[in-house]
């Protein structure tokens, strides 16, 4: 069975860096280009970040380019978001998310972590 | 670039059949056949119920249908029940390495 889990949410000051992960399992992860979808309090779902099977290609939504990173370690089936200089609107559950299709491809999410908060404040 | 556009809610009694909206652009909804609907019960992980607009996972019910005319996708639930009730989300590839999502929508079974 197909599952991915999100650890390394918490309280972080204005300004501040935090890391989170996604442990996948149930599949072959290096198959995968896999992603970082957040809610925001009261709002939708908002693309984060996404990265190939490899690791190689990567892209951000304007919001985060240039503060967050993505990166994954295929030897640990684990994805990383590396988040710095964070802001208040950062607040938000951020969710790890399959591509759905493997090799190439980034098809809108198949499988979904269940979240893990982070909040932004002083 | 803009979320797409859905209404912020419906509502429909038991047995009924509602239909929510999604509309994009042509850059995104309206160029590719790669719209997924999401069904998020709030802190939970969200549930694919339709993928490349009108397919649908194994084990979702065909209560489930989506549709697309032009840049707006659909979604539509018949026959509603009470466990229907939930935050519905619609996905589209974007081009590149992107998704763009709806702003969600909650349906409420009356």
């Amino acid at each position: 069975e197909e599952q991915l889990l999100e650890s390394g949410g918490g309280l972080v000051q204005p300004g501040g860096s935090l890391r989170i992960s996604c442990a996948a399992s149930g599949f072959t992860f290096s198959n995968y280009a896999v992603g970082w979808v957040r809610q925001a309090p009261g709002k939708g779902l908002e693309w984060v970040s996404t990265i190939s099977y490899d690791g190689d290609t990567t892209d951000y939504a304007d919001s985060v380019k240039g503060r967050f990173t993505i990166f994954r370690d295929n030897s640990k089936d684990t994805l990383y978001l590396q988040m710095s200089n964070l802001g208040v609107d950062d607040t938000a559950r951020y969710y790890c998310a399959r591509a759905g299709c493997s090799g190439t491809c980034f098809r809108p999410p198949d499988y979904w972590g269940q979240g893990t908060l982070v909040t932004v404040s002083s | 670039q803009s979320a797409l556009t859905q209404p912020a809610s419906v509502s429909g009694s038991p047995g009924q059949s509602i239909t929510i909206s999604c509309t994009g652009t042509s850059s995104n909804v309206g160029n590719y056949e790669l719209v997924s609907w999401y069904q998020h019960h709030p802190g939970k992980a969200p549930r694919v119920m339709i993928y490349e607009v009108t397919k649908r996972p194994s084990g979702v019910s065909d209560r489930f249908s989506g549709s697309k005319s032009g840049n707006t996708a659909s979604l539509t639930i018949s026959g509603l029940r009470a466990e229907d009730e939930a935050d519905y989300h619609c996905c589209s590839f974007a081009g590149g390495r992107t998704w763009i999502f709806g702003g969600g929508t909650k349906l409420t079974v009356l």
